[in-house]
């Protein structure tokens, strides 16, 4: 089975603060996606990648960034996290005809 | 603009069939799919159409209708750990997925 693996399942930041979100995935695949999620808006694409080092934007990309730089590896940062940016982050990695997805982060910024 | 629409609730009782329905407006198409989330989980892939009519996988079928842009997932022989969100998805170009808001299906004993 392919495996999603997000590094932190809780975290707490401060305003201001610069923050990383970790996604890795183990089947070599070349897509990969960062959503958020946030109830009754379902779930928003912040950014996605082709290959590595290509980046795309999608719906909501302000305030974010991501680094591909490996393949299994693809980051979303936060480069002054702000209160709105309270919410579960989920990353996904493509099959064919659908997504697995990592088990989420959920982030509160105070 | 690209939306898909579902409803954002559906009770059923156990042990019954509950259907579904979500209807999209895209500018691409490539194929339909369903995930299921429990509370406090990611959601997971259920089931996945790109030609039109019924997919099954034991309790769970999926339908889809390209022509009506719309399409159904049926839940036979509820059990209540079938409590979950339900988000219907559209695969447009480049595989890229938009999500549907989701519908949250409530089973009574």
């Amino acid at each position: 089975d392919v495996k999603v693996t997000q590094s932190s399942r809780y975290l707490v930041k401060r305003t201001g603060e610069k923050v990383f979100l970790e996604c890795v995935q183990d089947m070599d695949h070349e897509n990969m996606f960062w959503y958020r999620q946030d109830p009754g808006l379902g779930l928003r694409l912040i950014y996605f990648s082709y290959d590595v080092k290509m980046k795309e934007k999608g719906d909501i990309p302000e305030g974010y960034s991501v680094s591909r730089e490996k393949k299994e590896r693809f980051s979303l940062i936060l480069e002054s996290a702000s209160t709105n940016q309270t919410s579960m982050y989920l990353c996904a990695s493509s099959l064919p005809s659908g997504y697995t997805f990592g088990s989420g982060t959920r982030l509160t910024v105070v | 603009g690209q939306s898909l629409e579902q409803p954002s609730e559906v009770t059923a009782v156990e042990g019954a069939i509950v259907q579904i329905n979500c209807t999209y407006q895209t500018s691409g198409f490539y194929g339909l799919s369903w995930y299921q989330q429990h509370d406090g989980g990611a959601p997971t892939f259920l089931s996945y159409n790109a030609l039109d009519g019924l997919e099954e996988t034991g309790r769970f079928s999926s339908f889809l209708s390209r022509s009506d842009s719309y399409g159904y997932l049926l839940l036979q022989e509820l059990q209540m750990k079938d409590s979950a969100s339900y988000f219907c998805a559209v695969s447009v170009a480049d595989d890229k997925i938009i999500f549907g808001k989701g519908t949250r299906l409530h089973i009574l004993p």
